[in-house]
C-alpha cells in the first residue's frame, strides 16, 4: 500500500483558513487521494477525494500538486467543530481497502 | 438516504467471554462492508471486509471472526475475548465505483476486563 506522510499535529485559529499537508511521493497513476476526518469519539467521516485535478466541495478544497507527490486539504474558514484528526489516504483504483495512518490532529483555538 | 447502525454503543466484557457486534445498513443494496478496530490513541486497523453475502476477507489473523448472513448485515464475533481485544470497533459501508468512499457507523467501544 502506498504510504502518506502527515504532520502529527497542527493548530489554527477560528475563522482562519487551514492548510493540511500530505506527502505521498510513491503514489502511482491509479491511486486516488482521499481525506477523512475523525471527530472525538466518533467514526471517521469522508471529507473529499481527487485524482489529478483540484477539487472543491461544501466541506473543503483539495489541492493536488502537478506531480501528484503531495496534496493539501484546505479548510477555508475553520470553526471549532473542525477540530479532529485528519487522515490522508491513497486508494488504488478498484481496491476496497483504505489504509489509515496516524493522521494530523488539528486543534482550533477560539 | 443511507444510514448505518451499530450496537451496542458500549460494552464491558470479562476476558474469555464471547462477543457479538452487529452492523446494519439501510438505503442501499449490495454494499461492501467493513470492520475496523481502533486501539486507544492509535489509527484504524482493517479487520474484515465483505463484498457479498457469505464472502468474508480477513486482513489480520486473530481470535475474531466476521459473518454476513444478509446483504446489509455484518456481524463481528469472538468465542473468547482477550484483553487485547479492547478498542473502538467501527463498521463501514461503501459502493465501489472505480474508487470507493466509505461511510462509517457510530462505533462500539469495547472494554475487556
Amino acid at each position: 500500500d502506498a504510504k502518506t506522510t502527515q504532520p502529527n499535529s497542527m493548530e489554527s485559529n477560528e475563522e482562519e483558513p487551514v492548510h493540511l499537508p500530505c506527502n505521498h511521493s510513491t503514489i502511482s497513476g491509479t491511486d486516488y487521494i482521499h481525506w477523512y476526518r475523525q471527530l472525538p469519539s466518533q467514526g471517521p467521516e469522508y471529507v473529499i477525494h481527487g485524482l489529478t485535478s483540484n477539487v472543491n466541495n461544501r466541506m473543503a478544497s483539495l489541492a493536488i500538486a502537478e506531480d501528484r507527490k503531495s496534496s493539501t486539504l484546505i479548510l477555508h474558514r475553520a470553526t471549532l467543530r473542525d477540530a479532529a484528526v485528519y487522515y490522508c489516504i491513497l486508494q488504488i483504483q478498484g481496491a476496497q481497502k483504505l489504509v489509515f495512518g496516524q493522521g494530523t490532529r488539528l486543534t482550533i483555538n477560539p | 438516504s443511507q444510514t448505518i447502525h451499530q450496537w451496542p454503543a458500549t460494552l464491558v466484557q470479562p476476558v474469555g467471554s464471547p462477543l457479538s457486534l452487529e452492523c446494519t445498513v439501510e438505503g442501499t443494496s449490495n454494499p461492501n462492508l467493513y470492520w475496523y478496530r481502533q486501539a486507544a490513541g492509535r489509527g484504524l486497523q482493517l479487520l474484515f471486509y465483505s463484498v457479498g453475502i457469505g464472502q468474508i476477507s480477513s486482513e489480520v489473523p486473530q481470535n475474531l471472526s466476521a459473518s454476513r448472513p444478509q446483504d446489509r448485515q455484518f456481524i463481528l464475533s469472538s468465542k473468547k475475548l482477550l484483553l487485547s481485544d479492547s478498542g473502538f470497533y467501527l463498521c463501514a459501508w461503501g459502493l465501489l465505483r472505480g474508487q470507493e468512499t466509505q461511510y462509517f457507523g457510530p462505533g462500539t467501544r469495547l472494554l475487556v476486563l
